[in-house]
């Protein structure tokens, strides 16, 4: 199994939708988590952390599942502009490790 | 605000060949990084700088080493670059630690032919 582990997409959906999607990740030890977005040949940026109680950035909604041993991203009334890849990344302190999911593509259509 | 800053942004190389990755960030942060990007794959830790003065290996440290010259800049160097080093390269930096959110530069992409 993948360290962490992402539905590589494409998601296609319309202008206005919701969508979510998952990231697995193996090590159950892991504390701090987060979710970047990376454009089309640019450089991630840092779109969440999250945290164990959920956390809310106006359209974008971040879970942490402890027991199953996921994160999700929910995103409402989706703009053309969150058009990206979406990437989870996990830390392993315990092994001085960082590591990246291979990321999400997500479309948005008008 | 630069935040963080690479350079080159481009660069061909032909095997067998050295250079240098410049990063440069002036967020006052401790830890910075330097990353690989391959197609399809996520971004692999190739060094980190947890504080200035220490670097550790991070998952992908063969063929690279690394130099941290104060607490603004940390260096990535290839000695003798191979075919299997072209990717897009990306520094970062954080606060404190590997625990703690990054701000990325905006990579190097080097082609080794």
């Amino acid at each position: 199994r993948k360290e962490v582990e992402q539905d590589p997409g494409p998601f296609n959906v319309p202008e206005g939708a919701t969508v979510a999607f998952n990231c697995t990740y193996s090590n159950s030890a892991s504390q701090s988590f987060f979710w970047y977005r990376q454009d089309c040949r640019k450089e991630p940026k840092l779109l969440m952390s999250v945290y164990s109680s959920g956390n809310e950035d106006g359209r974008f909604t971040a879970q942490l599942n402890r027991a199953s041993q996921y994160i999700s991203l929910l995103i409402r009334d989706s703009k053309l502009s969150d058009s990206a890849t979406y990437l989870c990344v996990v830390d392993d302190s315990s092994a001085s490790k960082i590591i990246f999911g291979s990321g999400t593509r997500l479309s948005i259509r008008p | 605000n630069a935040g963080v800053t690479q350079t080159p942004k481009f660069q061909v190389l032909k095997t067998g060949q050295s250079m240098t990755l410049q990063c440069a960030q002036d967020m006052n942060h401790n830890s910075m990084y330097w990353y690989r990007q391959d197609p399809g794959m996520g971004l692999r830790l190739i060094y980190y700088s947890a504080s200035e003065g220490t670097t550790d290996k991070g998952e992908v440290p063969n063929g690279y080493n690394v130099s941290r010259l104060n607490k603004r800049e940390f260096s990535l160097r290839l000695e003798s670059a191979a075919p299997s080093q072209t990717s897009v390269y990306f520094c970062a930096s954080s606060e404190n630690g590997l625990d703690q959110p990054q701000h990325f530069g905006d990579g190097t992409r080097l082609s080794i032919l």
